[in-house]
């Protein structure tokens, strides 16, 4: 059965530090792979998608950006964290042409 | 950009009472899917759906594409069913980009 993996659970990073969060999908080959982003209060927000290794496409202009170094891992990556940025952050992945989005437990990100 | 608004924002019931949240949306889309959001943050997909009515045990939902309008009800409900229901629809099968509403929370009273 295919799982997904999401670390850390939690995070307290200073302004101006940088970020690294880590998504990993076990059993399925060539997923999509999804960031979403839940600012407190508001709905959630797709930042980047990818249908494959290296092809990353951003739909919300910010200072975050995200790799796919290999097919099954998603990483979404700061240089200089902002107070806005403070948020739940979500991994999804999807089959190849399914639409269903299977979701991983999140990073609770918040910036000091 | 579709639009997508839910409602209501808040529900409160007693258990054992049928439950309807309702989602409607701007543009035509390839597929709707509701989603559930526990306390904790996890998300699970409830639904994926393109027409007509899907059920799974105490949970349907339907679509009318035509109205570009979908319900989420849930019969008997129970405690457990507390949680946020997230309405989101995708423009591109297969490669959905979801929009996603801003969700109900729904709180069944024992």
């Amino acid at each position: 059965s295919q799982t997904i993996h999401q670390w850390p659970a939690t995070l307290v990073q200073p302004v101006g530090s940088p970020l690294s969060l880590e998504c990993t999908v076990e059993g399925t080959s060539n997923p999509n792979l999804y960031w979403y982003r839940q600012a407190a209060g508001r709905g959630l927000q797709l930042l980047f998608y990818s249908v494959g290794i290296g092809q990353i496409s951003s739909e919300v202009p910010q200072n975050l950006s995200a790799s796919r170094p290999q097919d099954r891992q998603f990483i979404l990556s700061s240089k200089k964290l902002l107070l806005s940025d403070s948020g739940f952050y979500l991994c999804a992945w999807s089959a190849l042409r399914e639409g269903e989005q299977y979701f991983g437990p999140g990073t609770r990100l918040t910036v000091t | 950009k579709n639009e997508v608004e839910q409602s209501p924002q808040n529900l409160t019931a007693q258990e054992g009472e049928f439950i309807t949240i309702n989602c409607s949306y701007s543009v035509g889309i390839s597929a709707l899917h509701w989603l559930q959001q526990h306390p904790g943050g996890g998300i699970v997909s409830l639904f994926m759906l393109s027409s007509g009515k899907k059920k799974h045990g105490r949970l349907i939902a339907t679509i009318n594409i035509q109205e570009k309008h979908s319900s989420l009800h849930i019969t008997a409900s129970h405690p457990r069913d507390s949680a946020v229901y997230i309405c989101a629809v995708g423009s591109n099968f297969g490669n959905e980009k979801l929009t996603f509403g801003t969700g109900t929370r729904l709180t069944i009273i024992p």
